[in-house]
């Protein structure tokens, strides 16, 4: 059963750094395209990053110089590195995973909640 | 800040029916990118509902339709129950950004 599992998220403080893992199971991650999608508290979803099969990566103008996605072969996990954190950054980080080159995510982790204040 | 635009709201008698607008523009819907939708239960992850405008993933209901026309899709539900009072997202692709791009997202209530 293809499964994403988040860890990472806590309180950090305005600009500080954080790493967050996204472990998969029953697929290979560096064979799809997987992206970050966020979520603010009471808000809508926000696309953040897409790493490619190929390892070409994307990312939203919001976090673009600031955050850097990359995965780990061996580990079978993707990464998302948040630098230079502003209060906006505050939400529920998902990973999920591309369906085959289709524009949709097919499966999402279960998120993990990332906090930043003073 | 999404580029799609959804009523933040609809709602309706259980057995009604729902439809739930995304308007774009030329840059994603409106340049022939598929439009998805997703659902999503509070304190839980978003789940595929449909996908490419108009299909349903093993295990969703036929209650559930999608289309698309020009710059906008919808997102029909027949049949309203209480279990579909959800957030309900659609998503696509945009060329400008070269990303990916949510709607704004609807609450759907059972009356």
């Amino acid at each position: 059963e293809v499964q994403l599992v988040e860890s990472g998220g806590g309180l950090i403080h305005p600009e500080g750094s954080l790493r967050l893992s996204c472990a998969a199971s029953a697929f290979t991650v560096s064979s799809n395209y997987m992206s970050w999608v966020r979520q603010a508290p009471g808000k809508g979803l926000e696309w953040v990053s897409i790493i490619y099969s190929d390892a070409s990566t994307y990312y939203a103008d919001s976090v673009k110089g600031r955050f850097t996605i990359s995965r780990d072969i061996s580990k079978n996990t993707l990464y998302l590195h948040m630098n230079s954190l502003r209060a906006e950054d505050t939400a529920v980080y998902y990973c999920a995973r591309e369906a085959e080159g289709g524009g949709y995510f097919d499966y999402w982790g279960q998120g993990t909640l990332v906090t930043v204040s003073s | 800040q999404s580029v799609l635009t959804q009523p933040p709201s609809v709602s309706g008698a259980p057995g009604q029916r729902v439809t739930i607008s995304c308007t774009g523009s030329s840059s994603n819907i409106g340049a022939g990118y598929d439009v998805h939708w997703y659902r999503q239960l509070p304190g839980t992850a978003p789940k595929l509902l449909i996908y490419g405008n108009n299909n349903r993933p093993s295990g969703v209901p036929d209650r559930f339709s999608g289309s698309k026309s020009g710059t906008s899709a919808s997102l029909a539900i027949t049949g309203l129950q209480a279990e579909d009072e959800a957030d309900y997202y659609c998503q696509s692709y945009d060329s400008s950004l070269s990303g990916y791009v949510f709607g704004t997202g609807t609450k759907v209530t059972v009356l």
